[in-house]
């Protein structure tokens, strides 16, 4: 069974805040790493991805992968009330290219 | 900029009736997926589909279920006789390579009475 654990929050941070959002996977033979961000009755939409043990960093978001820790986590820096959404992590196992989905964290960016 | 695009946007059918769900994904992308959202809970992974068949399915996928694109551009979720439980939202997504980044489409609500 594979699994992706979220806390479901709320977060709550204020403007200007690092928010972090972070996942867990049980499935150690996962190979890529998602970050979606969906809005309150909307799609998902890709934030990040990620392959490779470390950091990513793209504009205010930076993505961190540890394998041997089977966790992977989402920095959005000088956050936003625009940022206000649920982050959604996905993994896809080692040997297939199905992401699952994990609940979900809900942040919410204070003025 | 290209995008996934469904409809309806929202369907009410009585429990029982068949539902035909539409999706029309990026036109170079490849690999098509449903799944669906039930309200408050976590995107769940249906299906999966690639070059005419049915690459990858989860238990949720049962003969209730089926898949079909009719014509090389439109990509169809069935539900033969639907139930209270099937209430969601429907999310179809693409993606041009295997493992890659999904695209979504804005979501075909179900509401089953």
């Amino acid at each position: 069974q594979k699994e992706v654990e979220q806390n479901s929050g709320p977060l709550s941070v204020p403007e200007g805040a690092i928010a972090s959002l972070n996942c867990t996977y049980s499935d150690r033979g996962s190979q890529s790493f998602f970050w979606y961000r969906q809005y309150s009755g909307k799609s998902p939409e890709l934030i990040m991805f990620i392959y490779s043990n470390g950091d990513k960093e793209d504009g205010r978001f930076t993505a961190q992968l540890n394998k041997a820790s089977q966790y992977v986590s989402l920095l959005i820096r000088d956050s936003q009330p625009s940022d206000s959404a649920t982050y959604l992590c996905a993994v896809n196992a080692g040997g297939s290219y199905i992401p699952t989905f994990g609940r979900g964290t809900s942040l919410i960016v204070h003025p | 900029e290209p995008e996934v695009t469904q409809t309806p946007s929202h369907q009410v059918t009585q429990m029982g009736q068949e539902v035909i769900l539409r999706c029309v994904p990026i036109s170079n992308h490849l690999y098509f997926y449903w799944y669906r959202q039930i309200l408050g809970q976590k995107v769940e992974f249906l299906v999966s589909f690639y070059n005419n068949e049915i690459s990858e399915k989860s238990e949720i996928f049962d003969d209730q279920f089926s898949v079909e694109r009719p014509d090389g551009s439109n990509f169809t979720l069935k539900i033969r006789s639907t139930k209270l439980e099937d209430s969601a939202m429907y999310f179809c997504a693409s993606s041009i390579a295997p493992a890659g980044e999904l695209f979504f489409g804005e979501g075909s609500r179900l509401t089953v009475l």
